[in-house]
């Protein structure tokens, strides 16, 4: 079964920080995703990848940016944390094929 | 521009009752609507439908897609206390792009 592993659950940062979220797969999967998840809003896509080094924008780039160096492990950096930016980070993969998205648990993130 | 709309928002009902979630979609380029469960944690797969007027099942559950009306609809039938979640459900454009709708949060009482 596919795993999708995102290193924190919880985290709390203060504004101006710099903020790393880390995710991993395990399947081989081309394609990984960060989203974001707010009440009323459902899931924004904020980037994403289809290969190792290879990355888009999504939806709502600004304030985020991100990392792929190895296939399997995909970072969501926050390069300088606002307020604004508190919400469930998503990370995500699938292959090109099956088109099924599998997701991680989940990161939720306080900015104060 | 794409976008996914699910109704209701919520939902309250009692055990053994039948629901009905409901997901109309505007996709460019449409290749198929996805259903995912979301309890506290990771959105879990329930569904992918790419083909219209054939249901899919599971236990309980079955949803269906009208390609020629852009909507899907998922069914739940004697509702129990474990199905209290949200729905959501996406439509996917090629390999990269998913529509997400903002989800049916459904609450079942006991």
């Amino acid at each position: 079964d596919v795993k999708v592993t995102q290193s924190s659950r919880y985290l709390v940062k203060r504004t101006g920080e710099k903020v790393f979220l880390e995710c991993v797969q395990d399947m081989d999967h081309e394609n990984m995703f960060w989203y974001r998840q707010d009440p009323g809003l459902g899931l924004r896509l904020i980037y994403f990848s289809y290969d190792v080094k290879m990355k888009e924008k999504g939806d709502i780039p600004e304030g985020y940016s991100v990392s792929r160096e190895k296939k399997e492990r995909f970072s969501l950096i926050l390069e300088s944390a606002s307020t604004n930016q508190t919400s469930m980070y998503l990370c995500a993969s699938s292959d090109s094929e099956s088109q099924r998205v599998h997701f991680g648990n989940g990161t939720r993130l306080t900015v104060t | 521009e794409d976008k996914v709309v699910q109704s209701p928002l919520s939902l309250v009902v009692h055990e053994g009752d039948t629901v009905t979630l409901n997901c109309s979609y505007e996709v460019t380029n449409f290749r198929s609507l996805l259903w995912y469960k979301q309890e506290k944690k990771a959105p879990t797969f329930l569904f992918m439908l790419t083909s219209s007027g054939i249901e899919k099942k599971s236990g309980r559950l079955s949803s269906i897609l009208d390609k020629k009306e852009l909507f899907s609809i998922l069914n739940i039938t004697a509702t129990q206390t474990g199905d209290s979640a949200i729905y959501l459900c996406a439509g996917s454009s090629g390999t990269y792009k998913y529509i997400f709708g903002t989800g049916t949060r459904l609450k079942v009482l006991a």
